[in-house]
């Protein structure tokens, strides 16, 4: 069984600053894969960011950049530059690795609203 | 490319009812899933699928039916509908065997059971 954990319901961020999202998993699985996915308030699932277990380096995706600990079991979202378009809620997933993208499971969310 | 496409977009049923949500996807996927969003949720697996004939349980699949006669179509019925399952639905699809491998989602299904 996977569990995803956000502890962070709600987030403000001033524009153009770092935001830091934080994420912990638990898994029996010994390969899986971790995603961030960005839902707006129109209600669409955007993917942002993905991390292989077997990744020896955080995965970067433009302003996006996952803090991968492995032995803490943590994926944290790094949201660099803030926009007033990233106001959104943030759901981190994971899947066992053979899953490739199927099988999700999510954690509860964080919605984050920035200020400008 | 329409990508995975649900339909209806929305839709009230009456409890007791029965429905088909519908799913389809143009880019060849195998593996296909439907996930339900509670308010302030975040998604949890319903059904899922690895390929034309093949489903498997998810998380949460009392009440709900799937099969997979094709790979680009997966369609989710609601057997007996109640207030329970008022939620938004979404479908999902990805290919296997990429590093990368996103699910890409369809815009959801918004389901009220009165």
């Amino acid at each position: 069984a996977q569990k995803i954990t956000q502890t962070q319901p709600g987030m403000f961020v001033q524009e153009k600053e770092a935001v830091t999202l934080d994420c912990t998993y638990d898994t029996s699985d010994q390969s899986y894969g971790l995603f961030w996915y960005k839902q707006p308030s129109s209600g669409e699932m955007i993917f942002l960011i993905y991390q292989g277990s077997y990744d020896e380096q955080n995965a970067t995706e433009g302003r996006y950049s996952l803090n991968f600990q492995k032995a803490r079991k943590s994926a944290n979202l790094v949201i660099s530059a803030s926009q007033l378009g990233d106001s959104a809620m943030y759901f981190c997933a994971m899947s066992p690795i053979k899953a490739a993208g199927n099988k999700l499971t999510f954690g509860g969310g964080t919605r984050v609203l920035v200020k400008p | 490319n329409a990508g995975v496409t649900q339909t209806p977009k929305f839709q009230v049923l009456k409890t007791g009812q029965s429905m088909t949500l519908q799913c389809a996807q143009d880019m060849n996927h195998e593996y296909m899933s439907w996930y339900r969003q509670d308010p302030g949720m975040g998604l949890r697996l319903i059904h899922y699928s690895v390929g034309a004939g093949i489903t498997d349980q998810g998380e949460v699949p009392n009440g709900y039916n799937v099969s997979r006669s094709t790979t680009e179509d997966f369609p989710l019925r609601l057997l007996s509908a109640a207030p329970s399952q008022t939620s938004v639905y979404f479908c999902a699809s990805s290919f296997p065997g990429a590093l990368n491998t996103e699910a890409f989602f369809g815009q959801g299904t918004r389901l009220t059971v009165v």
